[in-house]
């Protein structure tokens, strides 16, 4: 079975520009979430969906930051406008309902200048 | 996050020494879940604990849980490079997501 597949793999963009980032999750996980990673914070979750509906958002660290998810096999995570602080991996995980093990994907390393 | 502390923080060892990560809650776990990450890479699942007292082993490595749900070890017998990465522990709090520790950064050198 194909992994949590997350794209893309590497991000460069400059302050102010859209940036979307993008989560498949394995077929049949009920859950999806959302993390961020620095050096400074550590992995830190930012949301998480339960049946495609957003459960806990409270880890969004602002406005300029959404995710959506419209159906089970697809997210998004989007933040518009982008600022160099926003340089992080950011990480998307799936899991089955009633299973605590979350299956995380490879990340996406967004670099904003 | 304060709920959950993990040390040390990083870790350098020769080839073929014995090492122990902890990981420690300000409450009781209802599941301990250990991950391994490589740079440039995602967590990788290693295993996962939740009775009190339960020990699992999988090639050279053990995690426990101690008897008060508070507390787990990771532990590396005769390390290789290989084991080098980043170790973290994430805590199930009776919800339904994971609370994860800061990391421990292992190397292992020849």
């Amino acid at each position: 079975d194909a992994g949590v597949i997350q794209s893309p793999r590497h991000e460069v963009t400059e302050m102010g520009q859209e940036v979307t980032l993008r989560c498949k999750p394995i077929s049949g996980h009920d859950y999806l979430f959302w993390y961020r990673q620095t050096m400074m914070r550590g992995l830190e979750l930012l949301i998480y969906f339960n049946n495609n509906v957003p459960i806990d958002d409270s880890g969004m660290p602002e406005d300029r930051f959404s995710a959506k998810m419209p159906n089970a096999s697809f997210s998004t995570l989007k933040i518009q406008p982008s600022e160099p602080r926003d340089s992080a991996v950011y990480f998307c995980a799936s899991r089955r309902a009633g299973v605590g093990i979350q299956y995380f994907g490879a990340g996406t390393r967004l670099s904003v200048l | 996050s304060q709920e959950l502390e993990q040390s040390p923080q990083s870790l350098i060892v020769q080839e073929g020494k014995n090492l122990t990560i902890n990981c420690t809650s300000s409450k009781t776990l209802y599941g301990l879940y250990w991950y391994k990450q490589k740079y440039g890479e995602g967590l990788i699942f290693l295993m996962m604990l939740q009775k009190g007292g339960e020990e699992k082993s999988h090639e050279k490595i053990t995690a426990k849980l101690d008897e008060k749900k508070q507390q787990s070890s990771l532990h590396i017998t005769a390390s290789q490079p290989s084991h080098a990465g980043i170790y973290l522990c994430g805590a199930d709090f009776n919800t339904d997501k994971l609370i994860f520790g800061t990391g421990t950064r292992l190397q292992v050198f020849p």
